[in-house]
């Protein structure tokens, strides 16, 4: 079936100017993560939707960045007033189960990216 | 310090050796998971574990918790081998996504 898929798969961008990404996840996963990666260094966690539960947004950056899902299916994350540090891969995952708790985790399947350069 | 550190940071091999990629952590975790970046940039999640011991394939992941240390072993590595490895951990209290990632492990597997 469709894997997760990621729009745009890239974009440019003047600095000041908000962008809106887009994650569409696999069909019937309850849960979706958003993280980014900038050139040269490791992932850093942003966001993660549970199902129905308040995301844990503790990743997100600045009070410029934001997300939402609609139900358990598509996911936008906004940036306003984009800075050239916001340059970035940003990845999208998504997976099966609603977590109780703290308990263990569902495989991660990851979308493409959307490659962010802000000038 | 990093909470996650990887060992090498890069790492060259020929075909068919066998391989070892490490992964230390210094926060108590629930989980931890082993990845793939390939080189055009997509990732594959390729173990997540607790505790013990995993296999798929050619690929191990071991866990030993006491001593907050993981290693990711491939037996007769093959040049499709070749990509980024990325540790990561998903600390106690944590959510399920929140996860700290690892710097990674650049393989190059010659023929």
């Amino acid at each position: 079936g469709a894997g997760v898929s990621q729009s745009p798969s890239n974009k440019v961008t003047e600095k000041g100017k908000d962008v809106e990404l887009r994650c569409d996840p696999i069909s019937g996963h309850t849960a979706l993560y958003w993280y980014r990666q900038r050139l040269g260094q490791g992932l850093e966690f942003l966001i993660y939707f549970q199902g129905n539960s308040a995301p844990d947004k503790s990743g997100l950056p600045s009070d410029r960045f934001s997300a939402e899902r609609t139900g358990e299916s598509v996911s936008t994350l906004t940036i306003q007033r984009t800075q050239q540090e916001d340059s970035a891969v940003y990845l999208c995952a998504s997976s099966s189960r609603l977590a109780g708790g703290y308990s263990g985790t569902d495989t991660q399947y990851f979308g493409p990216g959307t490659r962010l350069t802000v000038l | 310090k990093n909470e996650v550190e990887q060992s090498p940071q890069n790492l060259t091999a020929q075909e068919g050796e066998f391989i070892t990629i490490n992964c230390s952590y210094s926060v108590g975790i629930s989980a931890l998971h082993w990845l793939q970046q390939h080189p055009g940039g997509g990732i594959v999640s390729l173990f997540m574990l607790s505790s013990g011991k995993k296999k798929h394939g050619r690929l191990i992941a071991t866990i030993n918790i006491q001593e907050k240390h993981s290693s990711l072993h491939i037996t007769a590595s093959h040049p499709r081998d070749s990509a980024v490895y990325i540790c990561a951990v998903r600390a106690y209290k944590r959510s399920q996504g929140n996860l700290i990632f690892g710097k990674g492990t650049k393989l190059s597997v010659k023929p």
